[in-house]
């Protein structure tokens, strides 16, 4: 089993608001990634990190922003979430060129 | 443009009988081709990996081949179950960077009725 952890599963919440969501691993990765995924489509990436203090951004545009300032600890942060921010974010990690493992996702709704 | 398609989009089995599942990619330079399958709501979980010498790798019921030279893998599944109603997704990882990109097929929708 993949120890990979995405808090929280499920958040509802206002337009306008700030929200942290959390992804943590305690397998020693270097690399870690943040994909958003709409029901029926393919994940994108949005952002990933080689290591600590290295963030990029991938290929779908994204609002959000990352930090990387511990190895096991990846928090992606929207500063106002919006209407069109309502998807599922997965988060996972991986060593040089092995599979990655994915996190449980969360499922973000923003009313 | 790297790319991986799947066919067929979704596809419907009774249980019991056997089902198999397309990827065809552009990606280079290749490094791995994995497959996941994927539960509703939840992340993806890795089936096979395979790296440009293997042709063929079996995780069970679950028997991924891969021909390196058309692009094409397959992900054969024998005897399904209900349980194996889910998503499957291919993924394909690069060599041409440190981070060892990976490109995600859109997935095949599988349902297995009883």
């Amino acid at each position: 089993e993949a120890d990979i952890y995405q808090t929280p599963r499920y958040l509802v919440i206002g337009t306008g608001k700030k929200i942290t969501l959390e992804c943590s691993q305690t397998m020693g990765h270097d690399k870690m990634y943040w994909y958003q995924q709409d029901p029926g489509m393919e994940l994108h990436l949005i952002h990933y990190s080689y290591g600590v203090n290295s963030t990029e951004k991938g290929d779908l545009s994204s609002e959000s922003t990352v930090s990387r300032i511990r190895t096991e600890h990846f928090p992606l942060t929207l500063e106002s979430a919006r209407p069109s921010h309502t998807s599922q974010y997965l988060c996972a990690s991986s060593a040089f060129n092995t599979e990655a493992f994915f996190g449980q996702g969360t499922r973000l709704t923003v009313v | 443009k790297n790319q991986v398609e799947q066919s067929p989009q979704s596809l419907i089995i009774l249980e019991g009988k056997n089902c198999t599942l397309q990827c065809n990619y552009t990606v280079s330079p290749f490094s791995n081709l994995r497959w996941y399958k994927q539960d509703t709501g939840r992340g993806p979980v890795s089936l096979t990996i395979m790296t440009f010498s293997e042709n063929t790798k079996s995780n069970g019921r679950y028997t991924a081949t891969l021909d390196a030279d058309t692009k094409q893998s397959s992900l054969h599944i024998t005897a399904s179950q209900l349980s194996d109603s889910a998503s499957y997704i291919c993924v394909v990882s690069d060599r041409g960077s440190t981070l060892g990109r990976l490109y995600f097929g859109r997935g095949t929708q599988l349902t297995v009725w009883p």
